[in-house]
C-alpha cells in the first residue's frame, strides 16, 4: 500500500514533443506528489508537487495532472528539450513522514 | 530552497573499513533523511534523523551497521561500517521542514565504492 508504480521504465522523444510519465498509488492518506529530476552525478532536484485537492498544476513547460479518484497522476513536459534528458521520479508523502519513490522514468530527448 | 553540501563527493574505500560522510545544511531544518541510491535505481530512504531524538531506521538497516549522528539544526553525519561490496552506492542527504506542504530537497550524494 505503500507503493508508487511508476512507468514508463524509459522514454525517448523526439525534441518538440510531450513527454508524458505516469504513476499510480494505493494508499488514499498520500496527500503531497512531487516529481524530481535527477541528472547524471547529482541530486534528485524537485521539480514540481502537487497537492490532491487540486486536478492540475503547471509551472513552465511542466504539468503534473493529477486523478483523486483513479488514484493517478502524470508529469507532462511540453516541447521536450534535449536538456529535459534525465531520470524523473514520481513521489508520495503522508504528512510530515517519509517520501515513497516511483523506480524512476529514463527519459531521452533526440535533438 | 536550502542549500545542502555533502563532503567526501566519492570515495573508493577497502572492505572492511568504515567510512563517514558529513551532510551539512545552510539554514536549520527539522528533519535530515539519509538515502541509498543504486547505480540506475530509486531511492531508498535509510533513516530519519531528527535533532535530539534517535534516528529512526527503515527496515532492512540497522543502527550497528549505519550509525547516524545529528548533533544540530544544520548537520547530520552517516557512518557506513563494514564496508563490503555490496555497499558500493550513492548515499544521499535529504531534508525537508517536516510541514505536509513543503518540499524535500537533497544533496548531490556520495558516490562509494568498495573494493
Amino acid at each position: 500500500q505503500q507503493q508508487v508504480k511508476q512507468s514508463p521504465q524509459s522514454l525517448i522523444v523526439q525534441k518538440g514533443g510531450i513527454s508524458i510519465i505516469n504513476c499510480a498509488y494505493e494508499n488514499t492518506a498520500f496527500d503531497y506528489f512531487p516529481w524530481y529530476q535527477q541528472f547524471p552525478g547529482k541530486g534528485p532536484a524537485l521539480l514540481i508537487a502537487i497537492r490532491p485537492d487540486v486536478s492540475e498544476k503547471k509551472e513552465g513547460r511542466f504539468t503534473i495532472s493529477f486523478n483523486k479518484s483513479a488514484k493517478q497522476f502524470s508529469l507532462h513536459i511540453m516541447d521536450s528539450q534535449p536538456g529535459d534528458s534525465a531520470t524523473y521520479f514520481c513521489a508520495a508523502r503522508v504528512l510530515s513522514e517519509k517520501l515513497v519513490f516511483g523506480k524512476g522514468t529514463k527519459l531521452t530527448v533526440n535533438p | 530552497s536550502a542549500v545542502i553540501s555533502q563532503k567526501p563527493s566519492r570515495d573508493i574505500c577497502q572492505r572492511g573499513t568504515s567510512l563517514t560522510i558529513q551532510c551539512q545544511v545552510d539554514s536549520q531544518v527539522t528533519m535530515m533523511f539519509w538515502y541509498r541510491q543504486q547505480p540506475g535505481q530509486s531511492l531508498t530512504l535509510i533513516a530519519t534523523a531528527n535533532q535530539g531524538s534517535e534516528a529512526t531506521y527503515e527496515s532492512g538497516f540497522v543502527i550497528d551497521k549505519f550509525p547516524i549522528s545529528r548533533p544540530n539544526l544544520t548537520f547530520s553525519t552517516l557512518t557506513v561500517s563494514n564496508m563490503s561490496p555490496e555497499d558500493s552506492s550513492i548515499y544521499l542527504c535529504s531534508v525537508g521542514t517536516g510541514y505536509s506542504n513543503q518540499p524535500q530537497h537533497f544533496g548531490d550524494g556520495t558516490r562509494l565504492s568498495i573494493l
